[in-house]
């Protein structure tokens, strides 16, 4: 089982440029997320998605938007990306069907250098 | 506000226990997971807390005290291969996760 698959896993990208990162789970989960993690920090949430065809504002969302047209893919887009935003991206996914946790299941990050 | 407190750095000797403490405070409380992340990996899901007390899986295990606002997780007969980051995070009302910085556990032969 693939579980939940990012692209690209690293990119270095100009300041002002545009960048997607991708995300797709194939463990028919409701919920997804997107975190960054940055050294010294806990992880931080940007945006998540409860359901297919909603989304919401996590800690720090600005500079990023997202949307979940299906259940599968929940791509993470920069706009005009900032150096600040150098960082190492994680989508996961999370089943809150009756009976779960809300565990979360991750995916392998992507590493994201803003110059 | 909201916050998840635990040491920066742990070092410990194989085959000896460790306790990697966690103090949160949410609005409001769903439990309390830990993760492991290894150096350059995703972090993967170990333990879920919701009621006070010991939760055992193996060589380890994890405890709540909700009334403290406290966990920790306990880790026997440690291997190489537990070398890695420990995170702790708490669930509020709203069933958003709150992250701690994570705990680097170092093992030493």
């Amino acid at each position: 089982t693939a579980g939940i698959t990012q692209a690209p896993t690293s990119q270095i990208l100009a300041a002002g440029r545009s960048m997607t990162l991708r995300c797709t789970q194939d463990m028919r989960h409701n919920a997804m997320y997107w975190y960054r993690q940055d050294l010294g920090l806990g992880l931080r949430l940007i945006h998540y998605s409860n359901t297919a065809g909603t989304t919401g504002k996590g800690e720090v969302p600005d500079g990023y938007s997202v949307s979940r047209a299906n259940t599968d893919d929940f791509p993470l887009t920069l706009a005009s990306a900032v150096p600040s935003q150098t960082s190492v991206y994680f989508c996961a996914s999370s089943d809150w069907t009756s009976g779960n946790t809300g565990e979360l299941f991750f995916g392998e990050g992507s590493r994201l250098t803003v110059l | 506000g909201q916050n998840i407190d635990q040491p920066t750095e742990m070092t410990a000797t194989e085959g000896a226990i460790v306790q990697i403490n966690c103090t949160y405070q949410t609005s409001g409380f769903n439990g309390l997971f830990w993760y492991q992340q290894h150096a350059g990996e995703a972090p993967t899901f170990l333990s879920y807390n919701v009621l006070d007390g010991l939760e055992e899986k193996g060589r380890f295990s994890s405890f709540l005290s909700r009334s403290k606002g406290y966990s920790y997780l306990l880790l026997k007969e440690l291997q190489m291969k537990d070398s890695a980051s420990y995170l702790c995070a708490g669930m509020d009302s709203n069933y958003q996760l709150i992250w701690g910085a994570g705990t680097k556990l170092i093992i030493k032969p």
